[in-house]
């Protein structure tokens, strides 16, 4: 199956610094790469996801690239806020099924 | 909108016995899968649906049934609690592979 590695596993910023969080994948047959934000207690939440088709994508604060050579996707989060507090987990689908990262968690310092 | 419902929040067992996992969601998804949770493991796949009638093992099946009988409920059986099925239960549905997963709040299981 999909071998999803994902780094670093923590991470820490200044308020109003970025955050880059990193994934790479094994098999070139994945075709969608989406990024979740879980919340303590709570279950994961989708925030963006990008195809295959897509180099990069940007919603606000956060961004998605993707390297179908590299077999590598980024997360970027800029002008961080400490609500941003929280585990990022990538994943990749392939064949029926989302294979995830082992997360990141984000402390962002006020 | 519900969106993904999970039932119980929390659950102690002890060794041997068996229960079911609720988990139903309003959405008209055909995908629903069952993922637990472990520190520093991420989230592993248990058992996955792509339609009612229809289910699959994922990367950690085994002590685990499923079934598909309507499109709105998909509930994880455990057969026999061992405590190695301590953990963090979530329950997942989406409109296909190429969409975003909607997740519910979880089950968090303790099997002593």
């Amino acid at each position: 199956g999909e071998n999803v590695e994902q780094h670093p596993s923590t991470l820490s910023v200044q308020e109003g610094d970025s955050a880059v969080i990193k994934c790479t994948y094994s098999d070139s047959a994945s075709n969608y790469f989406p990024w979740y934000k879980q919340e303590l207690g709570k279950g994961p939440q989708l925030i963006i996801d990008i195809r295959s088709n897509v180099g990069e994508k940007k919603d606000q604060r956060i961004a998605v690239t993707l390297n179908k050579t590299a077999k590598h996707f980024s997360l970027h989060i800029t002008e961080t806020q400490p609500e941003d507090s929280a585990v990022y987990f990538c994943a990749a689908s392939i064949r029926n099924q989302f294979y995830f990262g082992t997360g990141t968690s984000l402390t962002v310092i006020p | 909108n519900a969106g993904v419902t999970q039932t119980p929040k929390f659950q102690v067992l002890k060794t041997g016995q068996s229960m079911t996992l609720q988990c139903a969601q309003d959405m008209n998804h055909e995908y629903m899968s069952w993922y637990r949770q472990d520190p520093g493991m991420g989230l592993r796949l248990i058992h996955y649906s792509v339609g009612a009638g229809i289910t699959d093992q994922g990367e950690v099946p085994n002590g685990y049934n499923v079934s598909r009988s309507t499109t709105e409920d998909f509930p994880l059986r455990l057969l026999s609690a061992a405590p190695s099925q301590t953990s963090v239960y979530f329950c997942a549905s989406s409109g296909g592979v190429n969409y975003g997963y909607t997740f519910g709040s979880g089950t968090r299981l303790t099997v002593v």
